[in-house]
Parts: C-alpha cells; sequence; structure tokens
C-alpha cells in the first residue's frame, strides 16, 4: 500500500532533550516535506527536500533540523525541543515537487513540557 | 512573501445546502492554487487543484475557479453531505518549492 508512514504518533517530552521523528514514504517521491498544525495557524512548512541531500528551509524552520540521506526517509530532529515546539507534525510527500500532489503522513502529536 | 486568507469559521450547513468557503491569495509569480481537506483524525488529502487563471478545479462535487483578476480561488459545492463535515484548507505554490496553507475552515454539515 502506497503511504507516508510517521513515528511515533504521539510523544510527551520534557525541554531540551532531544527527539527524532522519522518519516518514511514507499512511492519513490522526490519531494519530502514537514508541517506543524497549530490552531488558527493552519499548517506551516517547516523544511522541505527536493531530493536526495537537497534540503531547504520553509517558513518556521528555527528550532529544527532534517536530514535526506535516502530518498525514502526525511527524518525531523529537534535537539533542544521547548514548549513552543508542541504541535501536531505532518510529513507529506509528492511525486516530483509542491505542484504535485502532495500524500500526507498520519501526524505526530508532540508535547514539549 | 506569498500567502493565503481563507474565510473564518467554524462553518455549519444542513445537508443539501450550497457551500461556498473565500480564499485569496498574494503571490511573486503565477502561483498554482489547491483545496486540501483533513478529515477528523486524518492526515490532509488533496481536494482540487488549479495551476493557471480561469483554470477550474473540481472533484466530488466541489469546485473553484483561479480567479487572477481577484487573486481568489472561492471554493464551492451546490449540495453538502454529512460526510463533507472537516476542515478545509486553501494552499498556494509560486515562486520556488515552498508551500503555504491558509489557516483551514472548519465545516459542520448537520441532518
Amino acid at each position: 500500500e502506497a503511504q507516508v508512514t510517521q513515528n511515533p504518533r504521539y510523544l510527551i517530552t520534557v525541554t531540551g532533550k532531544k527527539l527524532t521523528v522519522t518519516c518514511s514514504q514507499n512511492m519513490n517521491h522526490e519531494y519530502m516535506s514537514w508541517y506543524r498544525q497549530d490552531p488558527g495557524l493552519g499548517l506551516r512548512q517547516i523544511y522541505y527536500s527536493m531530493n536526495v541531500e537537497v534540503t531547504d528551509k520553509g517558513d518556521v524552520p528555527e528550532g529544527y533540523k532534517v536530514s535526506r540521506k535516502e530518498k525514502r526517509n526525511f527524518p525531523l530532529i529537534l535537539e533542544s525541543p521547548s514548549p513552543n515546539q508542541t504541535s501536531l507534525y505532518f510529513c507529506a510527500s509528492s511525486l516530483g515537487g509542491p505542484l504535485d500532489t502532495q500524500y500526507f503522513g498520519p501526524g505526530t502529536r508532540l508535547t514539549v513540557l | 512573501g506569498d500567502s493565503v486568507t481563507q474565510m473564518e469559521g467554524p462553518v455549519t450547513l444542513s445537508e443539501e445546502a450550497f457551500l461556498t468557503i473565500n480564499c485569496t491569495y498574494t503571490a511573486t509569480g503565477y502561483p498554482s492554487l489547491f483545496w486540501y481537506v483533513q478529515y477528523p483524525g486524518e492526515g490532509l488529502q488533496l481536494l482540487l487543484k488549479a495551476t493557471k487563471a480561469d483554470d477550474k478545479g473540481s472533484n466530488k462535487g466541489f469546485e473553484a475557479t483561479y480567479r487572477k483578476e481577484t487573486t481568489s480561488f472561492h471554493l464551492e459545492k451546490g449540495s453538502v453531505q454529512v460526510s463533507d463535515s472537516a476542515v478545509y484548507f486553501c494552499a498556494l505554490s509560486a515562486t520556488g518549492n515552498q508551500f503555504y496553507f491558509g489557516t483551514g475552515t472548519s465545516l459542520t454539515v448537520i441532518p
């Protein structure tokens, strides 16, 4: 089944404790992206990647890191999480770029205490 | 910078009512425009899109026309069903490879 998977689905952590949210797609998509969803703000793009080893900042990259060492994986790294990073995070992928249909993962709900 | 503004929600309609959700945009260049839908507890899915002025996107009875003169991409459906209850996001991609969503409009359809 074609899908985007994220892990974990739920995470409660404490300020400053490094964490990684994994994202994987099995559709051989070139474009992958991370978004955060907050009430009243909609979804905002954190980082995106057009291909392996190519990543770029979105609208809200501060406090996040990403890597794209393989086409299928695009992990989101929070090296020192803070409470303002409490949010619902979505990974998405598309075939060639943002103009193609983006397929979204199920979301990761992160709480930073 | 590029941005999308959509009407505030929530919107509550009776079944078979007409739906309009307004969306306007600001962008450099010639953006492509999208409507994504998020059903409760799920990720987003593409509903429809339009890539140039005067294009009409349509899917599942929903339609939206790309109006360059009014920088708008309003979503419409002639007769909503309970199953259309969801959050609807207008979005755009213009220059570069970034993607911008609006704040979302929650729709509840009551029987």
